[in-house]
């Protein structure tokens, strides 16, 4: 089946410093992959998604490079903001079966600090 | 743009109380989703339906229940609610873009059982 794994509960980090939130997935059917961020108090919004194998998506500063021969889609940023302080989910859907759904990772805590 | 907008935002209950969570959008998005949010347990999908009546059951439907009367509303019942329980319930819709599928979702409803 297909599943989502986010090793990272919780990042700490200074401001300034880079940032890589972890995300590898098993998918049964060619996988399209996301980034979803949330606020405290908000809802989850997108932030990117993968388009074609190593083609990088960016948002925000934040970029990721799906790579189907490691089967990730880790979140990068060169430099971490506090307003980056939020919850990160990355997403799974795929093409075939069921693609009205997506399946989450457990969800990675990002703290910027000054 | 569209919005959802689920209510109550806040829901204390009782064990063994059946409870309602109501959830609307205006997007036109033909399917919506039930969540549910734990901390470190990620995002944990309850029912979706792919179109008005139509429903399917997630990872996490035992003991819940929930009906899409029409196109724009999707509710979800609490058939027992479990003494001290906490969580929150995101509702979400979406619509396919090109290579996948795009979720949005509401701000959620906080449920604390007393």
């Amino acid at each position: 089946g297909d599943s989502v794994t986010q090793t990272e509960g919780l990042v700490t980090l200074t401001e300034g410093l880079p940032v890589m939130l972890n995300c590898t997935y098993q998918s049964t059917y060619s996988p399209f992959l996301f980034w979803y961020v949330q606020h405290l108090n908000e809802a989850p919004k997108l932030l990117l998604k993968s388009f074609t194998d190593n083609k990088r998506p960016e948002h925000q500063g934040f970029h990721a490079t799906l790579h189907k021969s490691s089967s990730s889609f880790h979140l990068q940023k060169s430099s971490a903001q506090l307003s980056d302080s939020a919850l990160y989910y990355c997403a799974l859907g795929n093409s075939g079966g069921s693609n009205a759904k997506l399946t989450f990772g457990k969800g990675t805590k990002l703290s910027v600090k000054s | 743009g569209g919005i959802i907008t689920q209510t109550p935002k806040f829901l204390i209950g009782q064990e063994g109380q059946k409870l309602t969570l109501k959830c609307q959008q205006n997007f036109n998005h033909d399917t919506m989703y039930w969540y549910r949010q734990d901390s470190g347990k990620g995002l944990r999908l309850i029912y979706y339906s792919i179109t008005e009546n139509d429903l399917q059951k997630g990872d996490l439907s035992e003991g819940y229940d929930a009906s899409r009367e029409k196109k724009s509303s999707f509710s979800l019942t609490v058939t027992s609610a479990q003494k001290n329980e906490m969580a929150v319930f995101l509702c979400a819709s979406s619509i396919v873009r090109g290579l996948g599928t795009e979720v949005f979702f509401g701000k959620g409803t906080r449920l604390t059982v007393v």
